[in-house]
This record gives C-alpha cells, sequence and structure tokens, in this order.
C-alpha cells in the first residue's frame, strides 16, 4: 500500500524566508504525487500535481515541488514566504490501480509566516 | 464554472442517529470521491463514485453509505453514528476516474456528533 510522511508537524517561516515542506512517499509502484493546501474552514486546493512527465514541477503562488525517486521524497518550495501563505499543507499519493483514482494523504504540515 | 458546493456546512447529531450529506459536483465532472477529515488529520478516503456506481471503497464500515445521481451529484450517509465519526467531511469530483485527473475539493461539511 503506499503512504506519505510529512516531516514536521509546524514549520515556521519569516516572511520572504525559503518555505521547505518536506513530503516522502512509499509505493512499490509508480507514485503520482499531490501538494494541496487548506485555508481555514475551507476545503483543499490543488497546489500542484507530478504525473511523471517532469521530475520539477511548478504550481500556483510560486510553489514548485521536486519528484526525487532516489530519495523517495517529493518536497514543496518556495523562494520567498508571503504572510497570505500560512496554512495548513497537505501531501498526498495516489497509484493506478485501474479502479478509483484514491488519494492517500499525510498528516498535513502547519505552515507558520511571522514579519 | 460552478464549483464543488458541500450542504449543510455544519451539523450536529447525536450518537446513533442518521446523517446525509449532500455534494454537488463541478460541472461536467462525472466521479465524486469522499473523504473524511478527523481533527489535525489528513484526509482519508471514504469511497468513489463513477457514472452513479461506487468504484472504490477505503477502509470505513457498512454503515457509511453512498449515492450519486444522475446529475452526478452525491450523497454520504452515515447510520448509527458514533462520537468517532465528528468529522470534516470533504467531497472532491474530477471529470473521470483516471488516476491523473485532479480531485476539485469543496469546502466540506463539519459534523459533531454528541
Amino acid at each position: 500500500a503506499q503512504s506519505v510522511t510529512q516531516l514536521g508537524s509546524h514549520v515556521s517561516v519569516s516572511e520572504g524566508a525559503l518555505v521547505l515542506l518536506r513530503c516522502n512517499y512509499s509505493s512499490s509502484v509508480p507514485p503520482y504525487l499531490f501538494w494541496y493546501v487548506q485555508y481555514p474552514n475551507q476545503g483543499l486546493q490543488l497546489l500542484l500535481k507530478y504525473t511523471s512527465a517532469a521530475t520539477l514541477v511548478k504550481g500556483i503562488n510560486g510553489f514548485e515541488a521536486e519528484f526525487k525517486k532516489s530519495e523517495t521524497s517529493f518536497h514543496l518550495t518556495k523562494p520567498s514566504a508571503h504572510m497570505s501563505d500560512a496554512a495548513e499543507y497537505f501531501c498526498a499519493v495516489t497509484i493506478n490501480t485501474g479502479t478509483a483514482s484514491k488519494l492517500t494523504f499525510g498528516t498535513g504540515t502547519r505552515l507558520q509566516v511571522t514579519l | 464554472e460552478t464549483g464543488v458546493t458541500q450542504s449543510p456546512t455544519h451539523l450536529i447529531k447525536t450518537r446513533g442517529q442518521q446523517v446525509t450529506l449532500r455534494c454537488s459536483s463541478q460541472s461536467g465532472h462525472n466521479t465524486v470521491s469522499w473523504y473524511q477529515q478527523a481533527l489535525g488529520q489528513g484526509p482519508q478516503f471514504i469511497f468513489q463514485y463513477y457514472r452513479e456506481e461506487e468504484n472504490g471503497r477505503g477502509n470505513f464500515p457498512p454503515r457509511f453509505s453512498g449515492l450519486q445521481f444522475p446529475n452526478y451529484s452525491s450523497e454520504l450517509n452515515v447510520n448509527a453514528l458514533e462520537l468517532d465519526d465528528s468529522a470534516l467531511y470533504l467531497c472532491a469530483s474530477s471529470s473521470t476516474s483516471g488516476v491523473f485527473e485532479t480531485q476539485y475539493f469543496g469546502p466540506g461539511t463539519r459534523l459533531l456528533v454528541l
């Protein structure tokens, strides 16, 4: 079965600093990986997804992630944090089973951005 | 383009009762997935419906059931509610059930079981 592990339940950065949110996956077959963001009292919004086309994936709001098979990682980065980036971030994995496209989520990382 | 909508936004029930949550999928989407997000946790897959048929289920007991209608809207029904069913229930729609397809999430229904 596939799974993801998000290292660090809380991450705090200063406005303008680099954002790095870590995600490691486990899968016996090629995975498809996603990063979603959840603002307070809202549903999840897709930031970016990896579907094997390119290892460096660019998403919305200046975020990007790099798929590293050797490290089984898919870390999310943003060069310069903005106050509006404060939210909960979830990494998710799915595999091609031929039936349902079930997303398996990590436990999330809460990003705090300080002045 | 209308996004995914869910109703109600909040709900309070007592243990043993039954509840129905509703989801309207995004225009043009024929696949709906339901997730349960307990406080402080990531969402967990309950089941998925594709063209009115259940085509995948997570580790949830049979008292969690669903329906998808011809207009692709969907319902999640939970019978014999337990305290642990208190959670945010998220609905997501996609244009097909393919693994490449992005799932677009609604705002969720927050259920409290007392």
